[in-house]
């Protein structure tokens, strides 16, 4: 099992609707991820939160908006998709800047924008 | 940016063969992981090797930081080896710390 949980599996959503992705993690963890993965392609970093603060943004699209609630979640807000937005989302977590640490994955939300 | 590249793109094996999978990096890097992606799209994390050798079972990992490349080993091969083996590699340093570059891939599918 892993120890990253990813909700929902799979979602498909009108390029009109408002969704959330969840990620969760109990492993102590203080630096959470979220990538993006085409298919046949290399996942592709999004974003980073460090101790809860937004550390990386690698020029996302306002359209997905990221939110750490606490240290444990990680949340991707999704407004005004376009199809090219279909995707496997990924969370992942690890231990922050200064401890080196494998990364973990979740299993991922599977997404398709109609 | 940093370039990460792997070899073979594809391979090909019959259940019990042994191989070697390599991935070239453009830069010095402090972080270096390897990971297989399952036929279902989970990503498991296989070895954490900045440098050195680890050895988990079949598995086994080679980074050589110096001369930029790391070496993922898979002996006696099990079709529930099939899948995607990436590596990831983070820059040395500062602000880059957390971002992680992927490689294209290996693809291995292992017939019985």
């Amino acid at each position: 099992d892993t120890e990253v949980t990813q909700t929902p599996k799979h979602l498909v959503m009108g390029m009109t609707n408002k969704k959330s992705l969840k990620c969760e993690q109990h492993m102590g963890h203080r630096a959470m991820y979220w990538y993006k993965q085409k298919a046949k392609k290399p996942p592709e970093l999004m974003f980073v939160y460090s101790y809860e603060k937004l550390s990386i943004n690698e020029s996302v699209p306002s359209r997905f908006s990221p939110e750490c609630p606490n240290s444990s979640l990680l949340n991707l807000h999704l407004h005004a998709l376009q199809p090219e937005d279909s995707a496997l989302y990924l969370c992942a977590s690890s231990h922050p800047r200064g401890i080196r640490s494998p990364l973990h994955f979740g299993n991922g939300t599977r997404l398709t924008v109609t | 940016g940093i370039q990460v590249e792997q070899s073979p793109p594809d391979l090909i094996l019959q259940e019990g063969a042994n191989s070697t999978l390599r991935c070239n990096f453009s830069d010095s890097v402090n972080n270096l992981q390897w990971f297989h992606q399952n036929p279902w799209g989970q990503l498991i994390n296989l070895f954490y090797i900045p440098s050195g050798t680890k050895q988990n079972g079949r598995l086994s990992a080679t980074t050589v930081a110096t001369e930029r490349y790391s070496l993922l080993y898979i002996s006696s091969s099990q079709t529930t080896d099939s899948g995607v083996y990436f590596c990831a590699v983070g820059l040395a340093g500062g602000t880059s710390y957390g971002k992680l570059t992927f490689g294209q891939g290996t693809i291995l599918t292992v017939h019985p």
